[in-house]
């Protein structure tokens, strides 16, 4: 049972082009959903995250909406250049008590490949 | 701050095999997660290990066992190993703040 679910799988846009990716969920005991940034050889790093009280986060060229009446978030990457050609991934973390050290719940990942 | 350090970077063990993947935390950080990554595929939670006991774990059979050491570092034991084993192992380091991941571990079984 796949309890986040990514789409789409890949993405190709054009420099400047603003790539959407997006995340269902439907457990309620997730309290914080993150986003990483994977390159080919590396760890996933942490883009930006928000929490399910909020409807939208910006950071830099990275925002997050957030719908949790529909059980769906997305992420969306303004002015794409070509370094951010990578695999993102969103995740989503169960409640641990009053710790925020639940374990994370993944999607299957979303290449995207930005032309120059 | 070197952040979340695992070795060794790559591995090649033999079907039956056992093996040992080491993590080092982020400094400050106290607890540490395992993640196995299949190709093409999202993170998968193993266990989380915290206070050197396991925490919480994920859906990975017994053969897959770990270890916290008092200065937070970890360790993933894996025995039996399968082909299917073969895979990216993520370490994840926090402490009450999000997860910080090292470059992983890569995994292959012959």
């Amino acid at each position: 049972q796949q309890q986040v679910k990514q789409s789409p799988q890949s993405l190709i846009v054009q420099k400047g082009g603003i790539p959407i990716i997006n995340c269902a969920y439907e457990n309620t005991a997730f309290d914080y959903f993150p986003w990483y940034q994977q390159f080919p050889g590396k760890g996933p790093a942490l883009l930006i995250a928000i929490r399910p009280d909020v409807s939208e986060k910006k950071e830099g060229r990275f925002t997050i909406s957030f719908n949790k009446s529909a059980k769906q978030f997305s992420l969306h990457i303004m002015d794409s250049q070509p370094g951010d050609s990578a695999t993102y991934f969103c995740a989503a973390r169960y409640k641990n008590g009053s710790s925020n050290t639940g374990k994370l719940i993944f999607g299957q990942g979303t290449t995207l490949q930005v032309k120059p | 701050d070197a952040g979340v350090t695992q070795s060794p970077t790559h591995l090649i063990k033999t079907r039956g095999q056992q093996v040992t993947l080491r993590c080092s935390p982020k400094s400050g950080h106290d607890t540490v997660s395992w993640y196995q990554q299949a190709l093409g595929q999202g993170p998968q939670f193993i266990f989380q290990y915290y206070e050197e006991e396991e925490r919480q774990r994920g859906n990975f059979p017994d053969r897959f066992s770990g270890h916290q050491f008092p200065n937070y570092s970890s360790e993933l034991n894996v025995n039996a190993l399968l082909l299917g084993d073969s895979a990216l192992y993520l370490c994840a380091s926090s402490q009450n703040t999000e997860a910080f991941f090292g470059q992983g571990t890569r995994l292959t079984v012959v």
